[in-house]
């Protein structure tokens, strides 16, 4: 069956645009996971989902970062003001319930800020 | 926060040879993964551990979880050049809603046909 989906695959944006970046989930899956992935770095936790409700925010790095899943699948992770530090690759992940251990990843969208 | 260590940071093998690679950290964790990640691509669960000493295999890949619940390994035997990637392993820690996963840097494999 289909997997994660992402949508821009690439992001180059201006320093200081706002950008929102898609996560399509596996049909099904109810837990959803946002990362971020520096060069040279493993993933870092952004925010979880379960559901429609943000259960754990606690990786999201300030209050220009924002996520939402209104209806319980698709994802948009929103960031205001970007900076050029924003610059990773974003990785959303989701698993079929609320265990998170097996966690299947998308194959994320790529955002420069310039 | 936690820390992974993950070593090495890179390898050169020769095809047919066999691959070892392991994860440190310095609290526990109920649960290990490892991943694999090919360049432009999201991360490829390869084999997940839920029981202190469980050993899985997935084809040529074996992977144990460690009994001090502090460290895991992973091996691959025979590797054959498309097993060229980054390898990460990851790990759930204990407690209700700690359902993110915590990444090591990774381990960057090569091999040589």
């Amino acid at each position: 069956g289909a997997g994660v989906s992402q949508t821009p695959s690439n992001k180059v944006t201006e320093k200081g645009k706002y950008v929102e970046l898609r996560c399509d989930p596996i049909s099904g899956h109810t837990a959803l996971y946002w990362y971020r992935q520096s060069l040279g770095q493993g993933p870092e936790f952004l925010i979880y989902f379960q559901g429609t409700g943000a259960a754990d925010d606690s990786g999201l790095p300030n209050d220009r970062f924002f996520a939402v899943r209104p209806e319980g699948s698709v994802s948009t992770l929103k960031i205001q003001r970007t900076e050029r530090g924003d610059s990773a690759v974003y990785l959303c992940a989701s698993s079929p319930d609320a265990g998170g251990n097996e966690q299947y990843f998308g194959p994320g969208t790529r955002l420069t800020v310039t | 926060g936690q820390q992974l260590n993950q070593s090495p940071q890179s390898m050169f093998i020769q095809e047919g040879e066999d691959v070892s690679m392991n994860c440190t950290s310095s609290s526990i964790f109920n649960t290990w993964l490892w991943y694999k990640q090919d360049p432009g691509e999201g991360p490829v669960l390869l084999i997940a551990l839920y029981k202190a000493g469980e050993l899985t295999s997935n084809g040529r890949l074996t992977a144990q979880f460690g009994i001090t619940r502090k460290d895991s390994f992973l091996n691959i035997s025979a590797s054959i050049p498309s097993d060229v990637g980054i390898y990460f392993c990851a790990g759930r820690p204990p407690g209700a809603g700690s359902y993110q996963l915590t990444f090591g840097k990774g381990t960057k494999l090569s091999v040589i046909p």
